[in-house]
This record gives structure tokens, C-alpha cells and sequence, in this order.
């Protein structure tokens, strides 16, 4: 079945420091691809996505490319801030049917001033 | 702009006890699901719906049901409580005009934190 890799965590940086979170997908067909952002206490936010090979999805500094070759979906910021401590979630969807979400198992980042 | 809302926020419950989550969202979703979060784990689906009246097993389905009788409202129910249900429970929702559609996003409650002892 179809299935998401998250590079194990926890992953601890300094403030400024660049950011790669790894992410592979196993899927029959073409998903789309997002990364969700779950803040202490609250639920998930999306952060970013993609929806077919070579896109590249951004927001607040976040940046992923959807790399079909490679199956993978790495996570970069090239200067991280302490409220980017999070857990980080790399997701995929199937494009028909109930479009389901099939998550990783989610990377808790811890930023230090 | 209230989105997805989940009540209550923390329960526990005793063994064997019975319970429903509530799950209401006002963007007009057709779509709407349950998650389950264990510690250090990523989301499993438990139920999904695609329109009121429509419900369909997830991942994880032992042990819950739901129901869907109007568009907004998605309600879990825990019949028997286990320890194994020991979760946070996420509900989302989601916009889709069509059965296949790339570009629908799914919107996420704050969770329903729930211990079995």
C-alpha cells in the first residue's frame, strides 16, 4: 500500500541554522504531496504542497520539491527561528477517490536560540 | 471563522465506558475524517465520509463508528473504551467538486486529547 518515510527525529538546531527534514513515498500512481506543520497543543496546518513532479511548494521560508525519480519530498529552511519548533509531518494523497491522506510519522524540531 | 471544531478538548474515561467526539465545521465540506495520533506515530485514518449520509472504514476502524446526517456535523463514537484507544483524535474536512481532483486541502481540528485507565 502506499506508505511515507520521515527521517527519524527528534532533530535539535540553533537558530539560523539551514533545515532538511527527509521525506520518501512509496505510491501506486502519482500522489500529491504536502507537508504539515503541528505547533504545541494545537492541530495540523498545512505548510506547503505539491501536486505533480518538479513543482516545488513554498511558504514562510519552507520550500519542497516533488521528485518523482526519487520518490521524495525533502523539507529545507535556510535559516531556522525558534518558533519553527514543531512536529513536521510529510503527508501523500492519491488524486481520486476520498482522497485520503497517508502521513509519515512526523519530525519534532526543536530550535535554540 | 470558526473552521473545524472538536469537543471537548481532554476526556478520560474508565474502561468499558462509552463516549461520542464531536466534530462540526462551517466551509461547507463535503468531505470530512478522523485521525487518531499516537505518541511518536503519524496520523491514522479511522473513518471518512464524502457526503452526508456516506461513511467509510479507514485504516484503524475497530472499536468506533460514525455517523454523517448533515453536512457539517461528524461525530465519532467509542461504543466499549479500551487502553488502546488512548489517542488524540484529529477530525478534518475537505472541499472536493469531483473524484479526482489534485488541489483539495484538508483542514484540521485542534484534537480531542483522550485518556482510557
Amino acid at each position: 500500500g502506499d506508505s511515507v518515510t520521515q527521517m527519524e527525529g527528534p532533530v535539535t538546531l540553533s537558530e539560523e541554522a539551514f533545515l532538511t527534514i527527509n521525506c520518501t513515498y512509496t505510491a501506486t500512481g502519482y500522489p500529491s504531496l504536502f507537508w504539515y506543520v503541528q505547533y504545541p497543543g494545537e492541530g495540523l496546518q498545512l505548510l506547503l504542497k505539491a501536486t505533480k513532479a518538479d513543482d516545488k511548494g513554498s511558504n514562510k521560508g519552507f520550500e519542497a520539491t516533488y521528485r518523482k525519480e526519487t520518490t521524495s519530498f525533502h523539507l529545507e529552511k535556510g535559516s531556522v527561528q525558534v518558533s519553527d519548533s514543531a512536529v513536521y509531518f510529510c503527508a501523500l494523497r492519491m488524486v481520486q477517490g476520498a482522497q485520503k491522506l497517508v502521513f509519515g510519522q512526523g519530525t519534532r524540531l526543536t530550535i535554540n536560540p | 471563522n470558526a473552521g473545524v471544531t472538536q469537543t471537548p478538548k481532554f476526556r478520560i474515561l474508565k474502561i468499558g465506558q462509552s463516549m461520542t467526539l464531536q466534530c462540526t465545521q462551517d466551509m461547507n465540506h463535503n468531505y470530512m475524517y478522523w485521525y487518531r495520533q499516537d505518541p511518536g506515530m503519524g496520523l491514522k485514518l479511522i473513518y471518512y465520509s464524502v457526503g452526508a449520509g456516506i461513511t467509510d472504514k479507514g485504516e484503524v476502524p475497530n472499536g468506533y463508528n460514525v455517523s454523517r446526517s448533515t453536512t457539517e456535523d461528524f461525530p465519532l463514537r467509542l461504543e466499549l473504551a479500551a487502553p488502546s484507544q488512548t489517542s488524540v483524535y484529529f477530525c478534518a474536512s475537505s472541499y472536493s467538486s469531483s473524484w479526482f481532483s489534485a488541489k483539495n486541502i484538508q483542514y484540521f481540528g485542534a484534537g480531542t486529547r483522550l485518556s482510557v485507565l
